[in-house]
């Protein structure tokens, strides 16, 4: 089965902090996502990569960057959190062509 | 661009049939997923259509049709634990880029 894991669930962070979100997989895909969802807006693409060290911008990109050194870790970086950042993130994974593997999810709040 | 239009909401009765629309406008389209999603929990996948017509799996099935922009999800012999958002993803493009609907949030009755 393929493990997608966040390193944290639950995550309290204050304005103008960096946060880290990391993201580990364990069935050498190449490509990982990282998504927000909030209600009545979904699932929101935020960057994506399709091998290491390289990415692409998503739909909402604007105040996060991402960075993939390793093949199975994609790390989200909020450079200077920000209220309207408060959301649950979720990771995925998936190889050519197939389905996406998502994780657990982190809910951050930004105070 | 990218838009993918599903209902918001929807009421089905135990033991019935329920189909939930998609309609998409992707460019570069190469398939499409359909993911069920708890409250509180990440998606989990559902269905893959890449070519026209039905796929069946169990009690779920799904449709797509290319020309029309248009895929469904089909649950039979509905059941309380069905009660869930129902999630419509197109991915497109070389890189393999996934959009996502905002989903179909789906409650059984009984």
């Amino acid at each position: 089965d393929v493990k997608v894991t966040q390193s944290s669930r639950y995550l309290v962070k204050r304005t103008g902090e960096k946060v880290f979100l990391e993201c580990v997989q364990d069935m050498d895909h190449e490509n990982m996502f990282w998504y927000r969802q909030d209600p009545g807006l979904g699932l929101r693409l935020i960057y994506f990569s399709y091998d290491v060290k390289m990415k692409e911008k998503g739909d909402i990109p604007e105040g996060y960057s991402v960075s993939r050194e390793k093949k199975e870790r994609f790390s989200l970086i909020l450079e200077s959190a920000s209220t309207n950042q408060t959301s649950m993130y979720l990771c995925a994974s998936s190889s050519d062509n197939s389905p996406l593997h998502f994780g657990n999810g982190t809910r951050l709040t930004v105070t | 661009g990218q838009n993918i239009d599903q209902p918001t909401e929807m009421t089905a009765t135990e033991g019935a049939i329920v189909q939930i629309n998609c309609t998409y406008q992707t460019s570069g389209f190469n398939g499409l997923f359909w993911y069920q999603q708890h409250a509180g929990e990440a998606p989990t996948f559902l269905s893959y259509n890449v070519l026209d017509g039905l796929e069946e799996k169990g009690r779920f099935s799904s449709f797509l049709s290319r020309s029309k922009g248009y895929s469904y999800l089909l649950l039979k012999e509905l059941q309380m634990k069905d009660s869930a958002s129902y999630l419509c993803a197109a991915f497109s493009g070389g890189y393999q880029k996934v959009t996502f609907g905002t989903g179909t949030k789906l409650q059984v009755i009984p």
